[in-house]
C-alpha cells in the first residue's frame, strides 16, 4: 500500500510566487495534517483536518497561507506571495479513523521549498 | 499549551554502545502519548516508540527502549547496541488523548545522533 504521497519533492521558486504543495494521504485515513520544519523553529503544525474540515489551523503563519482538503484523497497548502523566510521543508500527514486516544500518524517524504 | 524540550542538540555515541536521549515536558493533561521520532538524512520521520501516559510500564521496541517519569514528566530513549544506521535526528513529540477527532504532535527541538566506528 503507498504511503503519504507528496509532490513536488523539490521547488526553487522566486520571491513573490505563488506556491502549492499537494498531498495524498494513505486511502482510509480521515485526519491530514500540514507540519513545517525550519531551522529556527523546528517542527510545527500548520494546519490540520478531520473528515475534509479544518480543525485547528492556529499555526498557519498569516494570511499568504491557505490550505485546502476539496475530498478525502487530496489537500493542497498554498502560498502567495512567497517570502524567503517561508524556506522549509512542508511534510505532510495521514491519521486513520479510530475510538481510541490515539491514531498513528504516518508521514509522508516532505516538500524542501526554496524561495529566493 | 504543552511544550517538548530536548536539551542535547548533539550526541555521540560509539557503534555496540548504549545512548540515552533526553525530553522533558510540560502539559495540564491528564491522558496523553509520547513518542519518539527518528528522522535520517533522507528526511523520512520514522517513528520509533509511542508511550501511552496511563501505562506506567516503559515502552521497548528491540534495542529502543523508554524511561518513562510521569511525576518528573521526563520521558528518555534509550538505544542500546548503537547500529550505524541510528544515526540521525532524534525527535520526541507529544500528543494529547482524543476521541473520534484527530490530535497534533507537539515537537522538541531534535537531538542529532552520530553513532561512531
Amino acid at each position: 500500500d503507498a504511503g503519504v504521497i507528496q509532490s513536488p519533492r523539490h521547488e526553487v521558486t522566486e520571491m513573490g510566487q505563488e506556491v502549492t504543495l499537494r498531498c495524498k494521504p494513505i486511502s482510509g485515513h480521515n485526519s491530514l495534517f500540514w507540519y513545517r520544519q525550519t531551522m529556527m523553529r523546528g517542527l510545527e503544525l500548520l494546519i490540520y483536518f478531520n473528515n475534509n474540515v479544518p480543525i485547528d489551523d492556529s499555526g498557519m503563519p498569516e494570511d499568504r497561507f491557505s490550505a485546502k482538503m476539496p475530498n478525502a484523497s487530496f489537500s493542497t497548502l498554498k502560498i502567495q506571495p512567497s517570502e524567503p523566510r517561508d524556506s522549509a521543508v512542508y511534510f505532510c500527514a495521514s491519521s486513520p479513523p479510530g475510538t481510541s486516544g490515539y491514531n498513528e500518524q504516518f508521514f509522508g517524504p516532505g516538500t524542501r521549498l526554496t524561495v529566493l | 499549551a504543552q511544550t517538548v524540550t530536548q536539551s542535547q542538540p548533539e550526541m555521540s555515541v560509539q557503534e555496540a554502545e548504549t545512548v540515552t536521549l533526553s525530553c522533558t515536558y510540560d502539559t495540564s493533561e491528564s491522558n496523553y502519548y509520547l513518542f519518539w521520532y527518528k528522522q535520517p538524512p533522507s528526511r523520512q520521520m520514522i517513528l520509533v516508540i509511542r508511550q501511552e501516559a496511563y501505562k506506567q510500564q516503559n515502552a521497548t521496541e528491540n534495542r529502543f527502549s523508554v524511561n518513562f517519569q510521569k511525576a518528573a514528566k521526563s520521558f528518555s530513549l534509550k538505544i542500546s547496541d548503537s547500529q550505524l544506521g541510528d544515526t540521525a535526528m532524534y525527535f520526541c513529540a507529544f500528543m494529547r488523548d482524543h476521541t473520534g477527532t484527530a490530535s497534533k504532535l507537539t515537537f522538541g527541538t531534535g537531538t542529532r545522533l552520530q553513532v561512531t566506528l
